[in-house]
């Protein structure tokens, strides 16, 4: 089992749309999430964390599930200039170099 | 604010030849981290270091050796390159926190 896992997509959605994507994660001891959203061809870039509780920033809402390993991403009124690959990020607990391990992405296409 | 920037970002080389690759971070972070992607594998992680002298295998390190003496450069060295490490490569860096900050990568081939 991959210690992260995402859907790949593509999810294709109309201008306006709102979409969710999951992901899952194996270790139960991890304890930081994150979304990183990367653009064709670029360098991956933090998104958002996620924070227990939940937490939202603009029209993206990050959810975080620890009872079942499970994070969620929903993106409202979705924007041409959301097109991207969506990657889960999860920290690797043991030790104390700040590894992460990601997912391998949910690619994202918005159309007009 | 020069960030994180890697060298070169476009590289063709040959099967056998050793092909180093710069990474130079301006923000002083403690680590520095090497990955690479391909396509269904996601980012994994080759080598990272805690701090100047202080390196570390991560996922995926064979074929790959780091050094890192100062603490704003971490070289990734592939001693005798294959095919199968044809790849992007990204450098990344962090300090206290959890998040990490890329470079924009580089793209190798290896014919």
């Amino acid at each position: 089992r991959k210690e992260v896992e995402q859907d790949p997509g593509p999810f294709n959605v109309p201008e306006g749309a709102t979409v969710a994507f999951n992901c899952t994660y194996s270790n139960s001891a991890s304890q930081s999430f994150f979304w990183y959203r990367q653009d064709c061809r670029k360098e991956p870039k933090l998104l958002m964390s996620v924070y227990s509780s939940g937490n939202e920033d603009g029209r993206f809402t990050a959810q975080l599930n620890r009872a079942s390993q499970y994070i969620s991403l929903l993106i409202r009124d979705s924007k041409l200039s959301d097109s991207a690959t969506y990657l889960c990020v999860v920290n690797k607990p043991s030790g104390s170099a700040r590894q992460l391990t990601f997912g391998s992405g949910t690619q994202l296409t918005v159309l007009p | 604010d020069a960030g994180i920037t890697q060298s070169p970002r476009y590289k063709i080389t040959e099967t056998g030849r050793q092909v180093t690759l710069m990474c130079h971070q301006t923000w002083s972070h403690s680590y520095m981290f090497w990955y690479r992607q391909d396509l269904g594998h996601g980012l994994r992680l080759i080598y990272y270091s805690a701090a100047a002298d202080i390196t570390d295998k991560g996922e995926v390190p064979d074929g790959y050796v780091v050094s890192r003496s100062k603490t704003e450069n971490f070289p990734l060295t592939l001693e005798s390159a294959t095919r199968s490490q044809t790849s992007v490569y990204f450098c990344a860096s962090t300090t206290s926190g959890s998040e990490q900050y890329f470079g924009p990568g580089t793209r190798l081939t290896v014919t």
